[in-house]
């Protein structure tokens, strides 16, 4: 079936450090990717989404880029801030199935000021 | 209210009870989803609804879970005599459209509902 797999965590960087989260995935035909972030106490909420191989997505700073060659859509951040600390899930869904996300475990990210 | 609102927050249970978990969605949202995250783990689809059909419910792991949407809104998520493996956090989503075949819809997600089954 379908899955997501994503870099163990915790990660703990310094504020304006550069962020990366490795995301890779296996899947049936040509699936969405998303970034979903968690802040403490809050409910997941989307950061960005790419639809199709090649496509970047990009939010409040950070970037993904849908790489169907390698199946990855890995995470990044150039420059990140206290405010940014969260779990970070990675997802994909399939067309004709959109509502069914299927995530990865989550990256705890600690940003130290 | 302006979001997913999922109560309670916290529930203990004895195993063998039976628990009942509410979601409020966005009023007007069309779409309503259940998921499971086991502590460590990513959600876990359980369950859809369109209105007050419940068009997908292949992710429910037993007998045991049952959700409904009787009018369409409000969502309630039973769980008949708890087992500790369904000790987990209960996330409610909603979106405003109907999903399926497109869209990639925004969903917005509660807060969740923490379970822990003693």
């Amino acid at each position: 079936g379908d899955s997501v797999t994503q870099m163990e965590g915790p990660v703990t960087l310094s504020e304006e450090a550069f962020l990366t989260i490795n995301c890779t995935y296996t899947a049936t035909g040509y699936p969405s990717l998303f970034w979903y972030v968690q802040y403490p106490g809050e409910g997941l909420q989307l950061l960005l989404k790419a639809t199709k191989a090649d496509d970047k997505g990009s939010n409040k700073g950070f970037e993904a880029t849908y790489r169907k060659e390698t199946t990855s859509f890995h995470l990044e951040k150039g420059s990140v801030q206290v405010s940014d600390s969260a779990v970070y899930f990675c997802a994909l869904s399939k067309f004709g199935s959109n509502y069914k996300l299927t995530f990865g475990k989550g990256t705890l990210l600690t940003v130290n000021p | 209210g302006a979001g997913v609102s999922q109560s309670p927050r916290y529930k203990v249970a004895k195993r063998g009870q039976d628990v009942a978990l509410r979601c409020d969605p966005i009023s007007g949202h069309v779409s309503l989803f259940w998921y499971q995250q086991a502590l460590g783990q990513g959600p876990e689809f359980l369950t859809y609804f369109q209105n007050e059909a419940q068009l997908d419910k292949s992710g429910l792991p037993s007998d045991r879970f049952f959700a409904e949407r009787p009018e369409g809104s409000v969502s309630t998520l039973k769980i008949q005599r708890t087992q500790q493996e369904d000790s987990a956090v209960y996330l409610c989503a909603s979106s405003l459209k109907r999903l399926g075949t497109g869209g990639n819809e925004k969903l917005f997600f509660g807060s969740g509902t923490q379970l822990s089954v003693l």
